[in-house]
C-alpha cells in the first residue's frame, strides 16, 4: 500500500509569484485535506476535497485554491505569494469508510517565499 | 469550536511512563478526542481516538473521565524515538483543528 506522497519536497519562490503543490493520496482514499504549518505551530486547515468537490474551507483567502482529480490526487495553488506564506504545506488523505478524524499525512512541502 | 489546552512541553527519561493531559472544557456531545504525533520534518500521525472511558492500542492508552472535559494520553515505557510533538484534537468533524501541541523530549 502506497502512502501519501507530496511534491516537491522544497521550493523557493519570490513574493508575488504563484506556486502549485501536488499530493497523491493513499490508495483507496477519496478525501484530501490541505494544511499549512508555520514554524513552531500546529497545522492549520486550509480546505478539503471530497470526490473532486471542495468540502469545507478554513480561514484562508481566495488566492489559496485547489483541485482534486478523478484519481483523487490533488493540487494546492497559491497566487500572489506573500512572505507569510512561508510554511510547511501538508496534505492528508482519508476515506469515508474509516474513522472521520483518522487522516494520513504526507511528508509535506517546505515553501520559502523571499 | 472545542478549544483544547495542553502543556507546551514535557521531559522524560527512557523507560518511564509519560502522561499528557489535555483539557477540552467545551467539547460537544458528539465530539471524539483524537491524538496525533508529529516528528520533526514529517506530517502528523494518528495515534489514538476515543469517546469515553479507556481506549488502548499498540502505541498508547487514552483515558477519558465521565465528564469528558479532559483526556490523558499515556505512553508506556517511552524511548528516545518517542521524542515528538503530541496534539490533542477535540473537534467533531474531519476538518482537523490542531493547537500548538505538547513537545515531549525523552532523554537517555
Amino acid at each position: 500500500e502506497t502512502g501519501v506522497t507530496q511534491s516537491p519536497t522544497h521550493l523557493i519562490k519570490t513574493r508575488g509569484q504563484q506556486v502549485t503543490l501536488r499530493c497523491s493520496s493513499q490508495s483507496g482514499h477519496n478525501t484530501v485535506s490541505w494544511y499549512q504549518q508555520a514554524l513552531g505551530q500546529g497545522p492549520q486547515f486550509i480546505f478539503q476535497y471530497y470526490r473532486e468537490e471542495e468540502n469545507g474551507r478554513g480561514n484562508f483567502p481566495p488566492r489559496f485554491s485547489g483541485l482534486q482529480f478523478p484519481n483523487y490526487s490533488s493540487e494546492l495553488n497559491v497566487n500572489a505569494l506573500e512572505l507569510d506564506d512561508s510554511a510547511l504545506y501538508l496534505c492528508a488523505s482519508s476515506s469515508d469508510r474509516d474513522l472521520p478524524y483518522e487522516q494520513y499525512f504526507g511528508p509535506g512541502t517546505r515553501l520559502t517565499v523571499t | 469550536l472545542a478549544k483544547t489546552t495542553q502543556p507546551i512541553s514535557m521531559d522524560s527519561y527512557e523507560g518511564q511512563e509519560v502522561n499528557i493531559t489535555c483539557s477540552h472544557n467545551n467539547i460537544a456531545t458528539n465530539d471524539y478526542i483524537t491524538w496525533y504525533q508529529q516528528f520533526p520534518s514529517q506530517g502528523p500521525r494518528f495515534i489514538i481516538q476515543g469517546y469515553k472511558t479507556k481506549v488502548t492500542n499498540e502505541v498508547a492508552s487514552l483515558f477519558i473521565p465521565a465528564d469528558r472535559k479532559s483526556s490523558t494520553l499515556s505512553l508506556p515505557r517511552v524511548s528516545l524515538s518517542d521524542t515528538a510533538v503530541y496534539y490533542c484534537l477535540g473537534r467533531g468533524t474531519d476538518k482537523l483543528i490542531f493547537g500548538t501541541g505538547t513537545r515531549l523530549q525523552v532523554f537517555p
